[in-house]
């Protein structure tokens, strides 16, 4: 099955740095990649998201890169403020599993103002 | 606020005790799907739900018993549990077909087991 690792599991940054987390799978087949963010007391938010055949997303201070060869993508988080304060879920969706998500392990960033 | 909302937010309950945690969703989605959400531990899939009928059940223990009346509404009855069950648990919602894989959580119930 699915295997997806995420790194670091903890982060801290700068009020106005660039964050960077990765995770890597072990499906070549997987074929879409979300983010999540999940602030204390609530439940993940999606907030991006990238399918196999696109390279790279951006909605405004956040991008994702996805390198298919490797089997890694990434989540860019630019400007950083205290808001963007939370934990932070990747996920991989092999196709031959339905619309199984397999995460990863979470990193927590903290915002520092 | 995602259009997936869960009752009761906290539950407390014995290892006799049986309740049931109750999900909605309100974005017209046709799948829904219980997580188990554990400290240090990748969110873990229980059940699946498309068009009301199980598709998947991870090897869950048979004192988790989930209940899809219709594509809105999904319940998950617990009994005789165990303290390590103590966990959140989201629900999710998405629209199967044509493409779409996003997958929608609500704010989860804390659940707690004594």
């Amino acid at each position: 099955g699915e295997n997806v690792e995420q790194h670091p599991s903890t982060l801290s940054v700068q009020e106005g740095d660039s964050a960077v987390i990765k995770c890597t799978y072990s499906d070549s087949a997987s074929n879409y990649f979300p983010w999540y963010k999940q602030e204390l007391g609530k439940g993940p938010q999606l907030i991006i998201d990238i399918r196999s055949n696109v390279g790279e997303k951006k909605d405004q201070r956040i991008a994702v890169t996805l390198n298919k060869t490797a089997k890694h993508f990434s989540l860019h988080i630019t400007e950083t403020q205290p808001e963007d304060s939370a934990v932070y879920f990747c996920a991989a969706r092999p196709p031959e599993t339905g619309n199984q998500f397999y995460f990863g392990t979470g990193t927590s960033l903290t915002v520092i103002p | 606020e995602t259009g997936v909302t869960q009752t009761p937010r906290h539950l407390v309950m014995g290892m006799t005790n049986k309740k049931s945690l109750k999900c909605e969703q309100h974005l017209g989605h046709n799948a829904m799907y219980w997580y188990k959400q554990s400290a240090k531990k990748p969110l873990e899939l229980m059940f699946v739900y498309n068009f009301k009928e199980q598709t998947e059940n991870n090897s869950v223990p048979s004192r988790f018993s989930p209940e899809c009346p219709n594509s809105s509404h999904l319940f998950l009855h617990l009994h005789t549990l165990q303290p390590e069950d103590s966990a959140l648990y989201l629900c999710a919602s998405s629209h199967e077909g044509q493409g779409a894989y996003e997958q929608y959580f609500g704010p989860g119930t804390r659940l707690t087991v004594t």
